[in-house]
């Protein structure tokens, strides 16, 4: 089965600043992979998808890479503000179809004043 | 439009007893899947449901079902409840094959 690592250690950043998080998966290579959001006590947010023929997606102040070779995916957060604080998953798809995803343990990011 | 709707927010249940947890999920979307989240896991894929078929399925005992209706909606049961069943239950809908997925606001099931 796919395995997916995210820095299990908290990642505190100043306000301003780029946050980057970090996503390595291993065993069969996806055809995306996926980006959440989730804040304590409710349900993952869908931030973004980016597909295996894709190098870089953006979305505002988010961006996302996917190094098939290496199998792994950089998320990045430009001029962070303490509202982006919250816990960051990755996701990544079931390769025998069917829409089940399969979890990182997730980032906790700590945006400070 | 409405979101993923779970209900209820809030449930404290017995050892042994039985529960049932219900997820109506965005309007045309047939896909529903549900996930269990705890603090030593993470989050773990239960089952999805497609269409009122069991499309797939996660490593979790057999006390754990769910079925889906004709106008989507779906409930899952947990049988014989145990210490360790204590989570939160979410339930995500999804439009098509390899979209994103819709996460409702959760169950917090807490077993006594």
């Amino acid at each position: 089965s796919q395995k997916i690592e995210q820095n299990s250690e908290a990642l505190n950043i100043q306000e301003g600043k780029t946050a980057t998080l970090t996503c390595n998966y291993t065993n069969y290579s996806p055809a995306y992979l996926q980006w959440y959001r989730q804040d304590p006590g409710r349900g993952p947010v869908f931030l973004l998808l980016i597909r295996e023929n894709e190098k870089e997606k953006r979305k505002e102040r988010l961006k996302v890479t996917f190094d098939t070779t290496l199998k792994q995916s950089l998320f990045h957060i430009t001029a962070s503000q303490p509202a982006d604080s919250a816990t960051y998953l990755c996701a990544l798809p079931n390769p025998g179809g069917g829409n089940k995803l399969t979890f990182g343990t997730g980032t906790q990011l700590k945006v400070e004043l | 439009k409405a979101g993923v709707t779970q209900t209820p927010r809030y449930l404290i249940k017995t050892r042994g007893q039985q529960v049932t947890l219900s997820c109506s999920p965005i309007s045309g979307h047939r896909s529903v899947s549900w996930y269990q989240q705890t603090p030593g896991q993470g989050l773990q894929f239960l089952f999805e449901y497609f269409s009122e078929t069991q499309r797939n399925k996660g490593n979790f005992p057999g006390r754990f079902s769910g079925r889906q209706f004709s106008n989507s909606r779906s409930e899952m049961n947990v049988s014989t409840l145990e210490l360790g069943d204590s989570a939160l239950y979410l339930c995500a809908s999804s439009l098509a094959v390899d979209t994103e997925a819709f996460f409702g606001q959760g169950t917090r099931l807490t077993v006594v």
